[in-house]
């Protein structure tokens, strides 16, 4: 079935920087644009990137915009997001999502990011 | 501050309707087709109930109905059943710049 499933989150220092990995599974990754999309505690949801089927687009929110990083993998089904200069404000569950007509059909069961001293 | 408006807050007694609105601009929700519905039960992920702006993907039932007029999305929960009850969120498409936005949510009680 389809599947996303999140790693690399964990507690970590203000200003320095986290690596998160999306795997998939269960449907032509390649043909599909990918998103991160992410919750902070008791909060709402919040969109963060999305990258084109091919990895040749990519656009961010202005929060993460110039710090966060997204890219793909097509050849091992993978979707990352590289996060520099991590703030306490990016503390939050961050989830993947597979694209559909720029909502997210699939998501992932996400991961923990807290930034922390 | 959301980049949607949604009411934090609705309710309705089991078999009853209930509405929920999206309220954008037109660059958002009034410029395109593309406003999408999601339910979160606490601890879960989200899961898309309306794509397109009424579209609803394999498996979501037929009580749920999206529709749009101008500026406003709505999603409208008939036949309220318990495990509706679930925290509602908005996101339209926002155009190249902003690309998604989604809306501040809205909790949904089925008293």
């Amino acid at each position: 079935q389809v599947q996303l499933v999140e790693s690399g989150g964990g507690v970590v220092q203000p200003g320095r920087s986290l690596r998160l990995s999306c795997a998939a599974s269960g449907f032509t990754f390649s043909n599909y644009d990918m998103h991160w999309v992410r919750q902070a505690p008791g909060k709402g949801l919040e969109w963060v990137a999305v990258i084109s089927y091919d990895g040749n687009n990519k656009y961010y929110a202005d929060s993460v915009k110039g710090r966060f990083t997204i890219s793909r993998d097509n050849s091992k089904n993978t979707l990352f997001l590289q996060m520099n200069s991590l703030r306490a404000e990016d503390t939050a569950m961050y989830y993947c999502a597979k694209d559909r007509s720029y909502g997210m059909v699939v998501w992932g069961q996400g991961t923990t990011v807290t930034v922390s001293s | 501050q959301s980049a949607l408006t949604q009411p934090p807050s609705a309710s309705g007694s089991p078999g009853q309707s209930v509405t929920i609105s999206c309220t954008g601009t037109s660059s958002d929700v009034g410029g395109y087709n593309y406003v999408s519905w999601y339910q979160q039960h606490p601890g879960k992920a989200p899961k898309l109930m309306i794509y397109e702006v009424s579209k609803r993907p394999s498996g979501v039932p037929d009580r749920f109905f999206g529709s749009k007029s101008g500026n406003t999305a709505s999603l409208t929960v008939s036949g309220l059943q318990a495990d509706d009850e679930a925290d509602y969120y908005c996101s339209s498409y926002a155009g190249s710049n902003n690309h998604v936005v989604f809306g501040g949510g809205t909790k949904l009680t089925v008293l």
